[in-house]
């Protein structure tokens, strides 16, 4: 089965400042997408940034992009020009291209944004 | 714009007691999955549908019935509910598609306490 791992249960970050965050995962697989999901205070969720496996280039969405290393199973998030709004529960999640209904989250990063 | 709507945002139960939790999608995606949020454990998929008729079980289904009668509609059963069943409810749905990434859509969740 695959697992993802996420091993910053909580991360704090200046505003306007750049952040990491991290994620692994674990899979037999060579097909798969890897997601990063906010959840605010709402409890919405919310997508952030997607990557296919089979793609090279790293995805960016504004000031949101991913570090992919693929022979690491490393997902990295990085947020940059933090904004107090980027607060929330942040969690990597995987999705085989065979199970596409079934995500697999890591335990989540609690991103706390500060003046 | 309903996107996927759940229904209640709250509910209070007591031991032993039965629901049904609703959750309907307006998107005509073929993909629909439940899954159940826990502090420190991430979301976690309970049962899925890739299909009118077709469901599975997920990572965690004891005590929890599915079934999809139509497409829009995919309601989880709690048949006797238990203290254990404590926890955030998410509803999700996607459309399988490789370009769009599989990307699944989570309705607004519904916050469960069973006493």
């Amino acid at each position: 089965a695959q697992t993802v791992t996420q091993s910053q249960p909580e991360m704090s970050v200046q505003e306007a400042e750049t952040v990491t965050l991290s994620c692994t995962y674990d899979t037999s697989e060579s097909d798969y997408y890897l997601f990063w999901y906010k959840q605010p205070p709402s409890r919405q969720m919310i997508l952030v940034i997607r990557q296919e496996a089979y793609k090279q280039q790293n995805a960016t969405e504004n000031r949101f992009s991913v570090n992919f290393q693929k022979a690491a199973k490393s997902f990295s998030l990085k947020i940059s020009d933090s904004q107090l709004g980027d607060a929330a529960m942040y969690f990597c999640a995987y999705l085989d291209t065979g199970t596409a209904s079934k995500l697999t989250f890591g335990t989540g990063t609690r991103l706390q944004v500060t003046l | 714009n309903a996107g996927v709507t759940q229904t209640p945002k709250f509910q209070v139960l007591k031991t032993g007691q039965s629901m049904t939790l609703q959750c309907a999608q307006d998107m005509n995606h073929e993909y629909m999955s439940w899954y159940r949020q826990d502090p420190g454990m991430g979301l976690r998929l309970i049962h899925y549908s890739v299909g009118a008729g077709i469901t599975d079980q997920g990572e965690v289904p004891n005590g929890y019935n599915v079934s999809r009668s139509t497409t829009e509609d995919f309601p989880l059963r709690l048949l006797s509910a238990a203290p254990s069943q404590t926890s955030v409810y998410f509803c999700a749905s996607s459309r399988p598609s490789r370009g769009a990434a599989n990307i699944q859509y989570f309705g607004a969740g519904t916050r469960l306490s069973v006493l």
